[in-house]
């Protein structure tokens, strides 16, 4: 059973670039989260979605969008890439949270995308 | 949610238990606690969670007070290989189909031969 699969594993832009990172869910899994990780920092919240609709956000910028598809893969999308947007994003999946405590809302992470900007 | 407050690091030696504990002052009735290990370079990976009392799987246990104002995470007998960062985090239960985790700044925990 395949875990979350992030592309690429690891990329370089430029100043201005945009940037496209993939990935693919935990098989059984129907919500995506996106964070961002900077050297010795913890995870920050970016977004999710769940039934293709973004249905949380965290304090970024609109530069960063995303997009869930009827598989529940997901894209998450920079505009604009600045210095600060270097840092590891990482993808996770679970099963939507039914409001019991069964394992549902578990947290799945893939390896993440390292983004470096130039 | 509520906020967590949790140390910044701890060490510890082979073989000992370690016991990290975090603060959830301001948690709510239908927020539960949930415990991450993250290596470097690599996602956080599930530890274990709960809502009250004791929870024991094969990795860990949570003890939380009846207060659930704080919470506990005991690793038993440690090796090299728990070297890592540790995230309490604190969620809510919805009734809907999302969720939402707040990772804090972590405890890094170094363990020496």
């Amino acid at each position: 059973d395949a875990g979350v699969t992030q592309s690429p594993t690891h990329l370089i832009k430029t100043r201005g670039q945009q940037v496209t990172l993939r990935c693919s869910p935990k098989s059984g899994h129907d919500t995506v989260s996106w964070y961002q990780q900077a050297l010795g920092q913890g995870p920050q919240f970016i977004f999710q979605y769940y039934e293709e609709e973004e249905r949380q956000r965290g304090n970024f910028p609109d530069r960063f969008s995303g997009h869930q598809f009827p598989n529940y893969s997901s894209e998450l999308n920079v505009n604009a890439l600045l210095l600060g947007d270097s840092a590891l994003y990482l993808c996770a999946s679970s099963l939507g949270d039914r409001g019991t405590l069964s394992g549902a809302n578990v947290l799945t992470f893939g390896a993440g995308s390292r983004l470096t900007v130039l | 949610l509520a906020k967590t407050t949790q140390p910044v690091s701890m060490d510890s030696y082979e073989g000992q238990e370690v016991n990290i504990t975090c603060s959830h002052n301001n948690i709510a009735t239908n927020d539960y606690i949930t415990w991450y290990q993250q290596f470097p370079s690599q996602g956080p990976r599930f530890i274990i969670q709960g809502y009250k009392t004791k929870v024991t799987n094969e990795v860990a246990s949570l003890f939380i007070p009846a207060d659930r104002k704080s919470s506990t995470l005991s690793l038993p007998r440690v090796s090299l290989s728990d070297t890592a960062v540790y995230y309490c985090l604190v969620g809510r239960l919805f009734s809907g189909g999302y969720n939402k985790l707040i990772f804090g700044a972590g405890t890094r925990l170094a363990v020496h031969p």
